[in-house]
């Protein structure tokens, strides 16, 4: 096992930009999930991938999209970025199938994005 | 729709004291529940999990949560404190149902931040 790992780190960019942030699963998880964290807050959920088709979906507006790729890789894209964007994303990834919550999810560190 | 109130935002106990940080969850199904750990500037590392096996769960670094259902909480303690215990704290519940056809979305709550002081 490799574990979840997110790049980059660190992010900066300008409001109206584009950014995609990438992830890479936990060898066999076909299940990864986006979250953002803003500062002083729980994890909110942006959409899940499963066998990469999209199968669930937070309260996010339609610029955030994501990508999920046969190699266990992920990708969130964000369009017009907004400074409300800025934040730490994080993906998690499990075993799907419906056994997600009994395997659990494996987070990654997360990106920190910051909007200016 | 599933939702969890973690009360207290910030909690802080002496080394070897008694650590009890609070969950209580909404759920409209069985639910399940999670307790996870973050140290600054990292990830979430799962500390432990309620699946229905049993309503008291032990987990990593000697933390156990204990399922109430007429209470709806699924409050976290560690017997004894340690300074390296000193982090932020998130319960969370799964909005799948048993049967697992559906994803599991996990909601979390505000977090709780834990300082040990020596």
């Amino acid at each position: 096992e490799t574990g979840v790992t997110q790049s980059p780190t660190h992010l900066i960019k300008t409001r109206g930009q584009q950014v995609t942030l990438r992830c890479s699963s936990q060898s066999g998880h076909n299940t990864v999930s986006w979250y953002q964290q803003a500062l002083g807050q729980g994890p909110q959920f942006i959409f899940q991938y499963y066998r990469e088709e999209e199968n669930g979906r937070g309260n996010f507006p339609p610029r955030f999209s994501g990508l999920q790729f046969p190699n266990y890789s992920s990708e969130l894209n964000v369009n017009a970025l907004e400074l409300d964007d800025s934040a730490l994303y994080l993906c998690a990834s499990t075993l799907g199938g419906g056994e997600s919550n009994l395997y659990g999810y494996t987070f990654g560190s997360g990106t920190r994005l910051t909007v200016v | 729709a599933q939702s969890v109130t973690q009360l207290g935002s910030h909690v802080s106990v002496s080394e070897g004291a008694l650590v009890l940080l609070r969950c209580n969850y909404s759920s409209s199904v069985p639910p399940y529940l999670f307790w996870y750990v973050q140290y600054p500037n990292q990830g979430l590392q799962l500390l432990l999990k309620y699946t229905s096996a049993a309503t008291l769960v032990k987990g990593i670094n000697g933390f156990e949560a204990e399922f109430k259902k007429s209470e709806t909480s699924f409050h976290l303690t560690k017997p004894s404190a340690h300074m390296s215990d000193a982090a932020e704290y998130f319960c969370a519940v799964s909005d799948d149902n048993a049967g697992g056809t559906s994803y599991g979305k996990l909601t979390f709550g505000q977090g709780t931040i834990l300082t040990v002081h020596p």
